[in-house]
């Protein structure tokens, strides 16, 4: 199984918007509503943000939206904070080997 | 409240046999729908889904290290514990345990702080 695609890097200013892409194909992202979202900051275990495309955990800010559309899914963040600033990675259920499949991880700098 | 922290060698040497536990609480793994799986990361790279195992023993791995791995679980201990053979400095990486969401997809909703595995001679 091949990981999910991402773009290397993204940015935004304070305030603004960005969205962030994870692309699969119809055996994982496009085959089943099951993509997760994890932020990770240096140093630190990843953090779930997003579960089942569109779903926030409890606590989670709803700054973090979740959406699909064929075989990508993306990550929309809303009102940038320096906070946000930190690698997310998506991931999906993978009809391929019944388990799970990571993107390879998005870089997202606050300006 | 649901915790996990991983417990292993920090350092194995190639060819070797790694064994990796993860202990946990506030849930348990007998219960319908709970899973625990291993993720790992190596120094600078993304994160890499390794294996993952549920509450009726049913166990899925990556097809691309699924002949090095074996999961297993005690329920009575609280414990997963992971081993993956012939060991090789491409597998120095941060190994994570986390607890599977019960519902949907099974999102990993909360992961163990992490331990780190050098391999080198």
């Amino acid at each position: 199984q091949s990981a999910l695609t991402q773009p290397a890097s993204v940015s935004g200013s304070p305030g603004q918007s960005i969205t962030i892409s994870c692309t699969g194909t119809s055996s994982d992202v496009g085959g089943y509503k099951y993509v997760s979202w994890y932020q990770q900051h240096p140093g630190k275990a990843p953090k779930l943000m997003i579960y089942d495309v569109n779903n926030r955990p409890s606590g989670v800010s709803n700054r973090f939206s979740g959406s699909k559309s064929g075989n990508t899914a993306s990550l929309t963040i809303s009102g940038l904070q320096a906070e946000d600033e930190a690698d997310y990675y998506c991931s999906s259920y993978t009809s391929s080997s019944t388990g799970i499949v990571f993107g390879g991880g998005t870089k997202l700098t606050v300006l | 409240q649901i915790t996990l922290k991983e417990s292993g060698p920090t350092l194995v040497k190639p060819t070797q046999t790694l064994t990796l536990t993860c202990t946990f609480s506030g849930f348990s793994l007998s219960t319908s729908g709970v899973g625990v799986g291993w993720i790992r990361q190596p120094p600078g790279k993304a994160l890499e889904w390794l294996a993952l195992i549920y509450w009726n023993d049913d166990k899925r791995y990556s097809p691309s290290l699924k002949s090095r791995l074996t999961i297993t679980k005690d329920t009575s201990k609280n414990q997963v514990v992971l081993t993956m053979t012939n060991m090789d400095p491409v597998d120095t990486a941060t190994y994570y345990c986390a607890h599977r969401r019960t519902t949907g997809g099974g999102a990993f909703d909360i992961w163990g702080q992490g331990t780190m595995v050098t391999v080198s001679s």
